[in-house]
């Protein structure tokens, strides 16, 4: 079956601008969550949706945002870009239950480079 | 809170050596516990996980990892290394009652001919 797919996999963005990633969990799976990867800070959580509800949410300023859409699709949006965004952006997926003993499955990530 | 150290963040071993990187957590209660495998521009894969079974978890390509709860650790092993092995190596923790997971720096593993 079809893993987890993020889009765009590399994105060019200006301070300033807004942008939107994309991604399809596995099929039949409810719970995506977003995390980013920094050289400098690691794998930092972002936030976690279950049917198309923020379940848990990560230390992040509120220019990051998300959604979920009833195919459990899921969307991040950034606002007023900062060069400090530049990073890769994982997105996951956990089966049902969406327990945390499930594990995730990752996509290929977002890479954003902010300039 | 729940954290994760890994010892090293980078790791360098001979083909065919023992493979050993270093995990230790912090969990208030038990603890869930994974090790993901990421290669150069891709996510992360799954490689094991400690969900209070068997403390010897045995996980993808000949990698374990042994829970110790009186060390607090999680370290992962491979007996023999191979040169498709090179790449960077997370630690993971999550409380059972937290879905979120805390993510180690990682640990870049570097197989020398």
């Amino acid at each position: 079956k079809a893993g987890v797919t993020q889009t765009p996999r590399y994105l060019i963005k200006t301070r300033g601008q807004q942008v939107t990633l994309s991604c399809s969990p596995i099929s039949g799976h409810r719970s995506v969550s977003w995390y980013q990867q920094t050289p400098g800070q690691g794998l930092q959580f972002l936030f976690e949706y279950f049917s198309e509800t923020q379940r848990n949410k990560g230390n992040f300023p509120g220019r990051f945002s998300g959604r979920q859409f009833s195919n459990s699709r899921s969307e991040m949006n950034v606002s007023t870009l900062e060069l400090g965004d530049s990073a890769l952006y994982l997105c996951a997926s956990r089966g049902d239950p969406p327990t945390v003993s499930n594990g995730y499955t990752f996509g290929s990530g977002t890479r954003l480079t902010v300039v | 809170a729940q954290s994760v150290t890994q010892l090293g963040s980078h790791v360098s071993v001979s083909e065919g050596a023992l493979v050993l990187l270093r995990c230790n957590y912090s969990s208030s209660v038990p603890p869930y516990l994974f090790w993901y495998v990421q290669y150069p521009n891709q996510g992360l894969q799954l490689l094991l996980k400690y969900t209070s079974a068997a403390t010897l978890v045995k996980g993808i390509n000949g990698f374990e990892a042994e829970f110790k709860k009186s060390e607090t650790s999680f370290h992962l092993t491979k007996p023999s290394a191979h040169m498709s092995d090179a790449a960077e190596y997370f630690c993971a923790v999550s409380e059972v009652r937290d879905d979120k997971i805390i993510f180690g720096k990682g640990t870049r593993l570097h197989i020398l001919p």
